[in-house]
Order: structure tokens, then sequence, then C-alpha cells
């Protein structure tokens, strides 16, 4: 299957600072990714879906000046959480469909902590 | 938009039992229905997937069912063990490139 990356996998941080994350395709390009947000024992609740050369589509109810998603490259996509708040804290996994399009493939997640 | 409901959320079994667990969906457009199985602070990992032209699907223990009139899917799994205890989603989407939209999952427990 296909290999995405993401890093960091644990950030524990100040409440105001900003974190970034990122998630790399490996073996393919991928024009759009996608970012979900997960708390425990809870499912995967989509944020957003990045695309590449082009603006975030944003789900409803996610603030898009608090969630900032950049997709620069065919292999990269950034997720920023600014200005975060212990509300904020959560496990964050980015992913991305293969070739065809279809399956789903995910990256490691990163645990964000704020303090 | 698309939305998925998965049954039970809780699902114990004794190890060689077969284990069931159902979703629904609403979007009669969809038309892909991954399984994944999340084990605690890792990622979630395909187990299984079918499509809409497909009404079941086998792959060694694990099976899926596509009821496209009734729009529900389930996952089997026969002869369990205790490595099978995790999270397991059931997700659906319609069209290559979108997102999956995921039920709120099942924690099986498999005790030997």
């Amino acid at each position: 299957g296909a290999v995405v990356s993401q890093h960091p996998s644990r950030v524990i941080c100040k409440s105001g600072t900003s974190v970034k994350i990122e998630c790399r395709s490996l073996d393919f390009q991928a024009t759009t990714m996608f970012w979900y947000r997960q708390f425990p024992k809870k499912s995967l609740m989509l944020m957003a879906t990045s695309n590449e050369g082009s603006k975030a589509t944003y789900e409803q109810g996610v603030e898009k000046d608090k969630f900032l998603i950049n997709h620069a490259s065919l292999t990269l996509s950034t997720l920023t959480v600014t200005s975060a708040h212990p509300e904020d804290s959560s496990f964050y996994i980015c992913s991305a469909k293969d070739r065809i399009g279809e399956k789903l493939f995910f990256g490691s997640g990163t645990q964000l902590s704020v303090l | 938009g698309e939305n998925v409901e998965q049954h039970p959320s809780t699902l114990s079994v004794q190890e060689g039992d077969s284990a069931v667990i159902k979703c629904t969906y609403s979007d009669s457009a969809s038309n892909y229905f991954p399984w994944y199985k999340q084990e605690l602070g890792k990622r979630p990992q395909l187990i299984i997937d079918i499509r809409s032209n497909v009404g079941e699907k086998k792959d060694q223990r694990i099976a899926v069912t596509l009821n496209k009139t009734a729009k529900h899917f389930s996952l089997h799994i026969t002869e369990t063990q205790p490595e099978d205890s995790a999270v397991y989603f059931c997700a659906a989407s319609n069209q290559a490139g979108t997102a999956l939209i995921f039920g709120k999952g099942t924690t099986l427990s498999v005790s030997s």
C-alpha cells in the first residue's frame, strides 16, 4: 500500500502558541489529502480536504482560521493549529488516497497536548 | 452528506467465536466501503474493502457483505484470536478522490 508519513508524532505546547504538522506521501503523488481529528475512544472526524495548489475545503464547524492547511506540493500537506488552546488537544491524523484514488492510507498521527 | 452508523459500540467474544459488526449508510451514491482496524495510539489500518458492484468479499478469517438495497454492510471475523482485539471502523465514500466518512467504531475484545 501507499506510504504516508506524518511528523511530529507527539507535541506538547503552551497555550497561545502555534503548531505545524506535516504530512507527506512518500511513494506517490497525492493531489488530495485529508485531515482527521480523533478524540480518545472516538471516531475519526473529517476536518478538511487539502487540495494541491488550491484552498482547502473545510467541514462544517471547523474554523479555517484556526486550522490552517497548506498543500504546496504533490507530496506535502501541512496543518497549522494557530493560537492553540487546551481544547485543541487531540490526535490529528492525515491521510491520502492511492493513485487510483480509492483506498485511503493514514499517516501515523500526531498527539497534540496544549497546556 | 453521508452519514454512517455503526453497531455495536463494544463487542466481547471468546477466542474462537465469530464477531459481526454492522454499519448502515445514508447516501445511495456511496460505492466504496472499507473497514479499518485501529490499535491504541496507532494509525488505522485497512483490513478489507468492498465496492458496490460486489455483494461479498472474503480474505481468510475476515469477510464483508454488502446489501445495497438496504444500505448496510457488515464485517465478519471468524475464529477470533486475542490479537483481533482493537477498534474497528467502517467507512463509506461515493467516488474516487473524496473523503471517507467513518462510523463511530466498535471496540472488539477477544478473551482467551
